[in-house]
């Protein structure tokens, strides 16, 4: 159950667009279209932003998107605003019925 | 209003035991597999262990099989997490998650618990 690969530090300006990476392998990101994304501000619980690769749940901004290639997912977000300063995970169901998170990126908008 | 309260943590020894609870409301708990999730101070989410609806079916994370159990009591809306043999390493913020279809869309805030001497 190793953890999925993630940068640990990303940084854009506002209005500018950034991506995230998550390599796993195939027995987890590139096995299942089970791959979801969090935000986490400090202190705070995490917070569903996309599930199964591509999807947002009803209230997320349409700035963010998720997509996948082969072992590895990406979650991109545009139009940065001061409010996207967090730490995102990644996570995937894996082959074992697990579920395995990333490592996590902190987003800085400068 | 979908709502999940931790409770239990606190300060234990190394190979001490804890009870974590987990009290839900808002959604008919017993239909949905439930999930706990760990973040150690400063560290990264890592999960633990699910449970299916009925607590027939359930799964650990290799660094707590054996150690821990998960259980449910759907009489009471209540997720359980027994914490045996604690080490140092097991010190971490708990959550609570429901699981839907595929995804956690609901976390608890969260329950400290400590493994120091």
């Amino acid at each position: 159950q190793s953890a999925l690969t993630q940068p640990a530090s990303v940084s854009g300006s506002p209005g500018q667009s950034i991506s995230i990476s998550c390599t796993g392998t195939s027995s987890d990101v590139g096995g299942y279209n089970y791959v979801s994304w969090y935000q986490q501000h400090p202190g705070k619980a995490p917070k569903l932003m996309i599930f199964d690769v591509s999807n947002r749940p009803s209230g997320v901004s349409n700035r963010f998107s998720g997509s996948k290639s082969g072992n590895t997912a990406s979650l991109t977000i545009s139009g940065l605003q001061a409010e996207d300063e967090a730490d995102y995970y990644c996570s995937s169901y894996t082959t074992t019925s697990a579920v395995v998170f990333g490592g996590g990126t902190k987003l800085t908008v400068l | 209003e979908v709502q999940l309260v931790e409770s239990g943590g606190g300060l234990v020894q190394p190979g001490g035991s804890l009870r974590l609870s987990c009290a839900a409301s808002g959604f008919t708990f017993s239909d949905y597999w439930m999930h706990w999730v760990r973040q150690a101070p400063g560290k990264g989410l890592s999960w633990v262990s699910r449970i299916n609806t009925d607590g027939s079916s359930t799964i650990y994370a290799d660094s707590v099989k054996g150690r821990f159990t998960i259980s449910r009591d759907n009489a009471k809306n209540t997720l359980y997490l027994q914490m045996n043999s604690l080490r140092v390493e097991d010190t971490a913020v708990y959550y609570c998650v429901r699981l839907w279809n595929t995804m956690f869309d609901y976390w608890g805030q969260g329950t400290l618990v400590t493994v120091s001497s």
